[in-house]
């Protein structure tokens, strides 16, 4: 099993820019959350994708729009881009229902120049 | 609004010490709790969760207890070793579908050999 990979790990781009970020999910999950982690801070909830479809949404503006693909993968697409969106992404998956474990991946390291 | 905090932000302790972290939330009604560890620049490991009717969770040397009532939870990492050294997280799930975990900031562990 090879967990939860998320690719790229690194990425720069520059300001006004759009950027895509990608995750599979653990065998088995069908549900993938995002999160946007800025440096010495707790990770802050994006948004959540089930059967293909955004279930959730926390406080984040439109520029960040997301897509769940029928085998469960998930992208996650920031449109012009800003310095503030410098952090670490990182996508958890789980399955759907009450109570369940999420499971992270590696997270991919966004800086915006 | 739910609102979770670690303290301390940082320790730093002696190897072979047994030590407690700190997590404390401000809505009891939670779903479940989650304690996660964070290598710098790396993702998250998931590494216990306890659900709202239990009171403990043990793995390896690691036990954690919740008291929902009181809002608070702690980790129990007995005979700390190096490499425990990283920082820890707690994140509390409110509706119990994963939409939205709630994160603490963090605390930092550093085990001195």
């Amino acid at each position: 099993d090879a967990g939860v990979t998320q690719s790229p790990t690194h990425l720069i781009k520059t300001r006004g820019q759009q950027v895509t970020l990608r995750c599979s999910p653990k065998s088995g999950h069908d549900t993938v959350s995002w999160y946007q982690q800025a440096l010495g801070q707790g990770p802050q909830f994006i948004f959540q994708y089930y059967e293909e479809e955004e279930r959730q949404r926390g406080n984040f503006p439109d520029r960040f729009s997301g897509h769940q693909f029928p085998n469960y993968s998930s992208e996650l697409n920031v449109n012009a881009l800003l310095l503030g969106d410098s952090a670490l992404y990182l996508c958890a998956s789980s399955l759907g229902g009450m109570n369940t474990e999420a499971f992270f991946g590696q997270g991919t390291r966004l800086t915006v120049v | 609004k739910q609102e979770v905090t670690q303290i301390p932000a940082a320790l730093s302790v002696p190897e072979g010490e047994n030590l407690v972290l700190n997590c404390s939330f401000t809505d009891s009604a939670i779903y479940n709790l989650q304690w996660f560890r964070q290598d710098p620049g790396k993702g998250l490991t998931s590494l216990l969760l306890i659900q709202s009717s239990q009171r403990e969770q043990t793995s390896g040397r690691l036990n954690a207890s919740l008291d929902k009532s009181s809002g608070r939870s702690t980790l129990y990492i007995a005979a700390s070793q190096p490499g425990d050294s990283a920082t820890y997280l707690c994140a509390v799930d409110p509706s119990g579908s994963n939409y939205q975990l709630i994160w603490g900031a963090g605390t930092k562990l550093i085990i001195k050999p």
